[in-house]
């Protein structure tokens, strides 16, 4: 099992450029996280998903976006990123019930200029 | 909703001594607290976990322990290593629902060799 993935591992952007950011798991986790995460902030939610197909906010939802049109893949969708966009971005997954631990991908480290 | 506070954000401790963070939730509805480790550059990993219908967890040198009445909870760790060094983190989260976990700010734990 590979666990939680992500791609890029790296990225830098210049202003009002777009990306997506991929994240996948292999474990059939029902539910998916994206986190990003800023010195002294710790990790701060921005969207997550409860099952394919449906997506909800997070602490910090704007200018992102995000689908989980396959159970094991979750994409956060910048549209036009700025520079306070600049953070590593991590993605997480976990099973409703008892054993609901969340775990984590490898992260993304996105500058954008 | 929730709010996780967690001190404190430096901590330095002589090799062998112990070392204890806290942190204080909001929510007195929220029933599970993990833990997580994140090394420098890496993914945040879970250590220890509690539930709310327990006061008192450990695992070998790390403990977990749970006030509800006071809403604060507080991992302590024994006869500290080298490799204790990296960031903390605590969270709370309401399960049977949606699973969203709230950080604290992290704890970042120094051992004086």
């Amino acid at each position: 099992n590979a666990g939680v993935t992500q791609t890029p591992k790296f990225r830098v952007l210049k202003t009002g450029q777009s990306m997506t950011l991929l994240c996948a798991q292999d474990m059939n986790h029902e539910y998916m996280y994206w986190y990003r995460q800023d010195p002294g902030m710790g990790l701060r939610l921005i969207h997550y998903s409860v099952g394919e197909g449906t997506t909800a906010k997070g602490e910090v939802p704007d200018g992102y976006n995000v689908s989980r049109l396959k159970k094991q893949n979750f994409l956060l969708g910048l549209e036009s990123a700025a520079p306070s966009q600049t953070s590593v971005y991590f993605c997480a997954s976990s099973s409703p019930g008892l054993a609901d631990t969340q775990y984590f991908g490898p992260g993304t480290r996105l500058t954008v200029l | 909703g929730e709010n996780v506070e967690q001190h404190p954000s430096t901590l330095s401790v002589q090799e062998g001594d112990s070392a204890v963070i806290k942190c204080t939730y909001s929510d007195s509805a929220s029933n599970y607290f993990p833990w997580y480790k994140q090394e420098l550059g890496k993914r945040p990993q879970l250590i220890i976990d509690i539930r709310s219908n327990v006061g008192e967890k450990k695992d070998q040198r790390i403990a977990v322990t749970l006030n509800k009445t006071a809403k604060h909870f507080s991992l302590h760790i024994t006869e500290t290593q080298p490799e204790d060094s990296a960031v903390y983190f605590c969270a709370a989260s309401r399960q049977g629902g949606n699973e969203k976990l709230t950080f604290g700010t992290g704890t970042r734990l120094t051992i004086i060799p």
